[in-house]
C-alpha cells in the first residue's frame, strides 16, 4: 500500500537551514505537499510541487522533488523560532481521499 | 473567511458515551473528510464524502459514523466511546476536480478524552 514516512525530530539552530526530508511509493502521486502545524492547531499548506517539477522555490522555503529516489525535501533558509512546528508530507494522485500523510516531523528552532 | 468550522474543542468522555463532533465549511467544498492524529502515526481516515448523500469509508472506520445531509456540514458520531478512541480529530474539505491543487483545508481539530 501507499506510504509517506519521514524523520520525526529535528532541532536547528536559528539562522540555520533547516532540511526535512520524506519518501513516498506512489509513483503515481500528482501533487506532493508541505503542511505545517503549530502547536494546538490544524495543518496549514505550507507549499507543494506538481509531479512533474523538480523544484520550487518561495521566499525561505525551496522544495526538492526526487522522483526516481520518491524522494522529496523542504529546505528552510535562515531558520527562525516561529518556524518550530510540525511538518508533515503528504501526496495525493487525484482529490479528497486519494491523500497520504507522512507521519510529521517536529522542527524544534533553538536560540 | 471561516473556512472549517470544529466544535467542540475539547471534549471528555467516560466509555460507553455517545457524542457527535461536528464540522462545517462555508466554501462550498464536495469533499469532506474526517482524520484522527495520534502521536507518530500521523493522520489516518476515518471516513469521508465526496458530496451530499454520499459517504464511504477510510483507513480507521470501526467505531464511528458518518451522515451528509448537506455540502455545508459532515458531523462524525462516536456510538459507544472506547479509551483507543482518545485523539485528536481533524476535519478538511477540498474542492473537487478542475485546476485545482486538491488542497485540503483543516479545521482546528477537537481533542477527545475518553476515561
Amino acid at each position: 500500500g501507499e506510504d509517506v514516512e519521514q524523520s520525526l525530530f529535528l532541532s536547528v539552530r536559528e539562522g540555520d537551514s533547516s532540511v526535512i526530508n520524506c519518501t513516498y511509493t506512489d509513483s503515481s502521486s500528482t501533487y506532493l505537499y508541505w503542511y505545517k502545524q503549530e502547536p494546538g492547531a490544524g495543518l496549514q499548506l505550507l507549499t507543494y510541487i506538481f509531479s512533474n517539477m523538480d523544484m520550487k522555490q518561495d521566499q525561505r522555503l525551496t522544495v526538492l522533488l526526487n522522483k526516481k529516489d520518491k524522494h522529496l525535501s523542504l529546505r528552510i533558509a535562515d531558520t527562525q523560532t516561529g518556524d518550530s512546528a510540525i511538518y508533515f508530507c503528504a501526496e495525493s494522485w487525484g482529490y479528497g481521499q486519494n491523500f497520504v500523510f507522512g507521519p510529521g516531523t517536529r522542527l524544534s528552532v533553538l536560540p | 473567511n471561516a473556512g472549517v468550522t470544529q466544535t467542540p474543542k475539547f471534549q471528555v468522555l467516560k466509555t460507553g458515551q455517545s457524542m457527535t463532533l461536528q464540522c462545517a465549511q462555508d466554501m462550498n467544498h464536495e469533499y469532506m473528510s474526517w482524520y484522527r492524529q495520534d502521536p507518530g502515526m500521523g493522520l489516518r481516515l476515518i471516513h469521508y464524502s465526496v458530496g451530499a448523500g454520499i459517504t464511504d469509508q477510510g483507513e480507521v472506520p470501526n467505531g464511528y459514523n458518518v451522515s451528509r445531509s448537506t455540502t455545508e456540514d459532515f458531523p462524525l458520531r462516536l456510538l459507544s466511546a472506547a479509551p483507543s478512541q482518545t485523539s485528536v480529530y481533524f476535519c478538511a474539505s477540498s474542492s473537487q476536480g478542475g485546476e485545482d491543487t486538491g488542497e485540503l483545508f483543516f479545521g482546528e481539530g477537537s481533542r477527545l478524552t475518553v476515561l
